[in-house]
């Protein structure tokens, strides 16, 4: 079946333009996530949806950064004035579970990522 | 706070070879413990998992064993095959709070050669 979808896979930019990144989540699945995979730092968690709304934002860098989700569906992250430090793989994850800990029999579903770069 | 660490790369074998990728952990609270596999120009996805202490996670011939007293879980395979060439992240999560976060180690990148 169709798996996490994310779109562009590739982007280049140059620096102080916005970018926005996609996510079309497995159908059906409540919860979304937004990981950052930089050279040499492994995957740094950025913000969860659950629904349309966002309980946790902890992760996102600066307010630069933001994220929605609409319909329960497709989600959206928009970096602003884009720096090169902003240069990553930006993944997205789903998970069918709608509370507790969805990682105990519901472990995340990731897409291949976008692969973003500012010069 | 909760934190993985793995050993470096690359990590370079011949094909049979036992393969060993060293995982410890720090956290706040109990953790459930994973191993995630990211295949060239794939997404990641989970290879095994333990959610309590001397559980054994396998899957694909790869073992790993929830050690609380080491704050350990070694990813190993007793005989690995150039399809296993993938970068490995060792991930935890704990119950209670934002418990759907997941915190990855920096990823171990393994190359198996014919």
């Amino acid at each position: 079946g169709a798996g996490v979808s994310q779109s562009p896979s590739n982007k280049v930019t140059e620096k102080g333009k916005d970018v926005e990144l996609r996510c079309d989540p497995i159908s059906g699945h409540t919860a979304l996530y937004w990981y950052r995979q930089s050279l040499g730092q492994g995957l740094e968690f950025l913000i969860y949806f659950q629904g349309n709304s966002a309980p946790d934002k902890s992760g996102l860098p600066s307010d630069r950064f933001s994220a929605e989700r609409t319909g329960g569906s497709v989600s959206t992250l928009t970096i602003q004035r884009t720096q090169q430090e902003d240069s990553a793989v930006y993944l997205c994850a789903s998970s069918p579970r709608t509370g507790g800990n969805p990682s105990y029999n519901s472990p995340l579903h990731f897409g291949n990522g976008t692969r973003l770069t500012v010069t | 706070g909760n934190s993985v660490t793995q050993m470096e790369g690359p990590v370079t074998l011949s094909e049979e070879a036992f393969l060993t990728i060293n995982c410890t952990y720090t956290a706040t609270g109990y953790p459930s413990l994973f191993w995630y596999v990211q295949y060239p120009g794939e997404g990641l996805q989970l290879l095994l998992k333990a959610t309590k202490a001397d559980d054994k996670g396998s899957n694909k011939g790869f073992e790993a064993t929830y050690r609380k007293e080491t704050t350990s879980f070694h990813l190993e395979k007793g005989s690995v095959q150039v399809s296993d060439s993938a970068v490995y992240f060792c991930a935890l999560s704990v119950s209670g709070g934002s418990n759907y976060k997941l915190t990855f180690g920096k990823g171990t990148l393994l190359t198996v050669n014919p």
